[in-house]
């Protein structure tokens, strides 16, 4: 069984310029939600993905946007970066319906100067 | 809404020994998910165990158990025999039942914990 992988692992951009994070899913998975984990907090909710449709949404502005593929995996995009979305991205999938825990990747670490 | 409430941010134990991690949470849902993840500095969340509100029965993992007290709104994290590679941030965290378009986590701030040798 292959767990969630991320890709990137770390990642540098500037503030002003647009970001793509990518995330496969656990195998037999149909849901993937997105985190935000700023230093030294608990993670924050963005949005969750089923269905290729956005299926709830946190507090965040429409400058982050996601995608879900027809094979479950999915896209977190942020344009005009700022300096407060540097944080640590986490991806997590689930089976929606059945079992609701979800499974997370290893993150990716996003640095805006 | 839901909240959830770790109130020791930082805790240590001796390897061997046993210690618990506290949680509280508020919400006036009667269904719902209870869960702890561990952070080690390698950053990947794992889970560690899981609770569903309507079983009674307390979970257990090995040498993970909780003590879920619904009516009080308590989920505390015991963890026997602690070992070096229990060495984490903690989490708590709360998911509504059958949530529809909401069915997300909602996290405490963690507890750090270090095992010392």
């Amino acid at each position: 069984e292959t767990g969630v992988t991320q890709s990137p692992t770390h990642l540098i951009k500037t503030r002003g310029q647009q970001v793509t994070l990518r995330c496969s899913s656990q195998s037999g998975h149909n849901t993937v939600s997105w985190y935000q984990q700023a230093l030294g907090q608990g993670p924050q909710f963005i949005f969750q993905y089923y269905r290729e449709e956005e299926n709830g949404r946190g507090n965040f502005p429409p400058r982050f946007s996601g995608l879900q593929f027809p094979n479950y995996s999915s896209e977190l995009n942020v344009n005009a970066l700022e300096l407060d979305d540097s944080a640590l991205y986490l991806c997590a999938s689930s089976f929606q319906g059945v079992q609701e825990t979800q499974y997370f990747g290893p993150g990716t670490r996003l640095l805006v100067l | 809404a839901q909240t959830v409430t770790q109130s020791q941010p930082e805790m240590s134990v001796q390897e061997a020994e046993t210690v618990t991690l506290s949680c509280t949470y508020d919400t006036s849902e009667n269904n719902y998910y209870l869960f702890w993840y561990k952070q080690p500095p390698s950053r990947q969340m794992i889970l560690v165990i899981r609770q569903e509100a309507y079983k009674q029965q307390n979970a257990t993992e090995n040498r993970f158990s909780v003590n879920f007290q619904k009516a009080a709104k308590s989920f505390s994290l015991k963890i026997s025999d602690s070992q070096l590679g229990d060495t984490a941030m903690y989490f708590c965290a709360f998911m509504k039942y059958n949530a529809g378009n909401n069915r997300k986590l909602i996290w405490g701030l963690g507890t750090s914990l270090a095992v010392n040798p």
